[in-house]
């Protein structure tokens, strides 16, 4: 199977700045087919982007996908208050699907 | 509203039974591919299972092979996940999860992909003696 490892395990950052969030795969996803999403205490995950840069429908424009092979990214531009949560990526290439093991992103 | 609705969970000792469901609101549920996902406390997130939107296809994570069965009633809008010879380590908040619909490109190649688009509050499975 596909191992998703996310880095940082943890993102200490203020609102206003800039969080890039790391999904390196330890087998190539086969035409880009990776997943981001959102969750928050509590809640179930929301869907921020798929095919590794598509964003969902209502996902603002702050965040944004890149990447290809084994190497994605998540960024997302100019924090906001409810963006502190934790991000998963997810790989959906190859079965089965799998998960990286999450990043959280902290209010510093 | 367009709604994913869990229910079934339960304190249930080692080696129980539970059947949980999932009752979808909304849309138009025989036309998609559902599957269950789990999150133990405080951990990541995990496939459990698939099934496509006819039934007749059926996938398992190997760690609930042989001991989880998924099923669909679309005339009911429903998912179901029945739990056998459950272990402490399937505790977990077990969420249904939709995947979109497939669709053509200009190359004629259908798309089918598994990420999950519309996802349950989840229900909570505790197994404990």
């Amino acid at each position: 199977e596909i191992v998703l490892t996310q880095s940082p395990g943890t993102l200490s950052l203020s609102p206003g700045e800039r969080a890039t969030l790391s999904c390196r795969a330890s087998q190539s996803v086969s035409s880009s087919y990776l997943a981001w999403y959102q969750q928050k205490p509590g809640q179930a995950p929301r869907l921020l982007i798929s095919g590794a840069a598509s964003r969902a429908t209502g996902i603002p424009d702050r965040f944004s996908g890149s990447g290809s092979g084994t190497d994605f990214t998540l960024t997302i531009s100019r924090l906001e208050p409810e963006d502190f949560a934790v991000y998963y990526c997810q790989q959906y290439g190859r079965s089965p699907i799998t998960f990286g093991q999450g990043t959280r992103l902290e209010i510093k | 509203e367009v709604q994913l609705v869990e229910s079934g969970g339960g304190l249930v000792q080692p080696g129980g039974s539970l059947r949980l469901s999932c009752a979808a609101s909304g849309f138009i549920f025989s036309s998609f591919e559902m599957n269950w996902v789990r999150q133990a406390p405080g951990k990541g997130l995990e496939w459990v299972s698939y099934i496509s939107s006819s039934g007749s296809t059926i996938y398992y994570a190997d760690s609930v092979k042989g001991r989880f069965t998924i099923s669909r009633d679309n005339a009911k809008n429903s998912l179901y996940l029945q739990m056998n010879s459950l272990r402490a380590e399937d505790t977990a908040i077990y969420y249904c999860a939709r995947v979109p619909r497939g669709y053509y490109d200009r190359s004629g190649y259908y798309h089918d992909e598994w990420y999950f688009d519309l996802w349950g509050r989840g229900t909570l499975v505790t197994v404990s003696s």
